[in-house]
């Protein structure tokens, strides 16, 4: 069971928008930042969004994070049959350690 | 270009103990903390601890206090996880990643995993 909830898929048609859902609490998200990393089959996950809403080098626009309270939403816009993958959240925990990560079930996105 | 390049797959028994190794190049090694994460087959990311090289500090994640010891050799830019007391559940694929210290989650650059295999 994991600390942080998604839903675990995810669906849409090329060229259109969606969003994945991310919730945890007052402990998580709701006082550290939101990371979204992207995994494609078989390859290790790369950092699409950090500090909840800013994206590393490289990472198209069509991608973005947002944060209200204790949830988080990754956006993809202008869906492509490449950006099938398993999407995860991640958040620092206060009620551990502080500095412990914790991730999101993952939602596996699908491109129809 | 940054690189985490990890030891390769193993195969353990349970109740026995596996290393896995992540030596980094291309970037300084003390100043950024190192993290491990596994995934289980078909399952998500599970953040196990880290340690910041330069002041050897590490943080573990409760579920694993007392069976995981993560090193760093300095010299050699790479780092260690030491898990103990295998036992099958801990069949997953064991990821390094660079993290910032003052992002905590913030891994930017991750190695190519190791599939450690618990069976009898």
């Amino acid at each position: 069971q994991s600390v942080l909830t998604q839903p675990p898929s995810a669906s849409a048609t090329p060229g259109q928008r969606v969003t994945i859902s991310c919730s945890g609490s007052s402990s998580n998200i709701g006082s550290n930042y939101v990371y979204w990393y992207q995994q494609l089959p078989g390859t290790a996950p790369k950092l699409l969004i950090y500090r909840d809403n800013q994206r590393p080098s490289g990472v198209p626009d069509r991608f973005s994070g947002s944060k209200s309270g204790t949830s988080a939403s990754l956006a993809i816009s202008g869906l492509r049959s490449e950006d099938e993958a398993n999407y995860y959240c991640a958040a620092c925990d206060d009620n551990l350690s502080g500095r412990d990560v914790v991730f999101g079930g993952g939602t596996k996105l699908t491109v129809l | 270009q940054v690189q985490l390049v990890q030891s390769g797959a193993e195969v353990k028994k349970p109740g026995s103990s596996v290393t896995v190794s992540c030596k980094t190049s291309g970037g300084p090694f003390s100043s950024f903390p190192i993290s491990w994460v596994r995934q289980a087959p078909g399952q998500g990311l599970e953040w196990i601890g880290r340690i910041i090289p330069i002041v050897d500090i590490t943080n573990y994640a409760q579920k694993f206090q007392g069976r995981v010891t993560i090193t760093a050799d300095t010299s050699t830019s790479t780092a260690y996880m030491e898990l103990n007391s295998l036992r099958s559940e801990d069949t997953a694929v064991f990821y390094c990643a660079r993290e910032w210290e003052l992002l905590p989650g913030y891994f930017d650059y991750w190695g190519q995993g190791t599939l450690v295999t618990v069976s009898s």
